[in-house]
């Protein structure tokens, strides 16, 4: 099975930061993968796919880019509802299973 | 607007079984792949398992293959999941998501998600 990484698994930072998380993936994805945000309490919900596509009504400071291994999220200026986990996924395996990388934390600094 | 309400969840001894639902709504079910997605306490997304739009084609994860059978009811525009021989380590919320397409298309996604439903094995 494809194993997604993401890095940091933590990190803090005040609003108006400009903020990066990576995913790499095991081998080669192409550009089949996919970021959500999940709040704590709540269902994930998806920012980013293809790599690069912002999902419907998704904040334009999100953005995704990466193709192949390695794959980055970026926040261009964090807002107060930003602070969250968030999560890549990869939907290249076929058959199945669409693995989820660990995560990271997003807190505020 | 697209509605999925996962039901079943509770405590059961581990070795026993359970059935979660999914009440979907506010789209054309029978059109659309479906997966369940679990999470630990404290821990972070672990993919389960997919349906295809007609049920015919099914995937699972190593972690659950051979115990869990995921299965739907277009008729009733619900999703299940059969869990056999529970452990321990099969605690989680487990959601119920949406595919973006009917059938395991690579470069897919999971655009609506439910609330999830708990359950917990322990004796």
């Amino acid at each position: 099975d494809i194993q997604m990484t993401q890095s940091p698994s933590s990190l803090s930072g005040s609003v108006g930061d400009r903020v990066t998380i990576s995913c790499r993936a095991s081998q080669s994805i192409s550009s089949y993968l996919n970021w959500y945000q999940q709040k704590p309490g709540k269902a994930p919900k998806l920012l980013i796919y293809a790599a690069s596509s912002l999902q419907s009504g998704v904040p334009s400071r999100f953005s995704g880019s990466g193709s192949g291994t390695d794959f980055t999220l970026t926040i261009s200026s964090l807002q107060p509802e930003d602070f969250a986990t968030y999560y890549c996924q990869q939907s290249y395996s076929t058959p199945p299973p669409y693995t989820f990388g660990q995560g990271t934390k997003l807190e505020i600094k | 607007q697209v509605q999925l309400v996962e039901s079943g969840g509770g405590v059961v001894q581990p070795g026993r079984s359970l059935r979660l639902s999914c009440a979907a709504s506010g789209f054309t079910f029978s059109s659309y792949a479906l997966h369940w997605v679990r999470q630990a306490p404290g821990q972070g997304l672990e993919w389960v398992a997919i349906i295809s739009y007609g049920g015919s084609n099914t995937y699972y994860a190593d972690s659950v293959k051979g115990r869990f059978t995921i299965s739907r009811d277009n008729s009733k525009n619900t999703l299940h999941l059969q869990m056999n021989n529970l452990r321990a380590e099969d605690t989680a919320v487990y959601y119920c998501a949406r595919d973006h397409f009917g059938g395991l298309v690579r470069g897919t996604m999971l655009n609506y998600w439910g609330q999830g439903t708990l359950v917990t094995v322990s004796s």
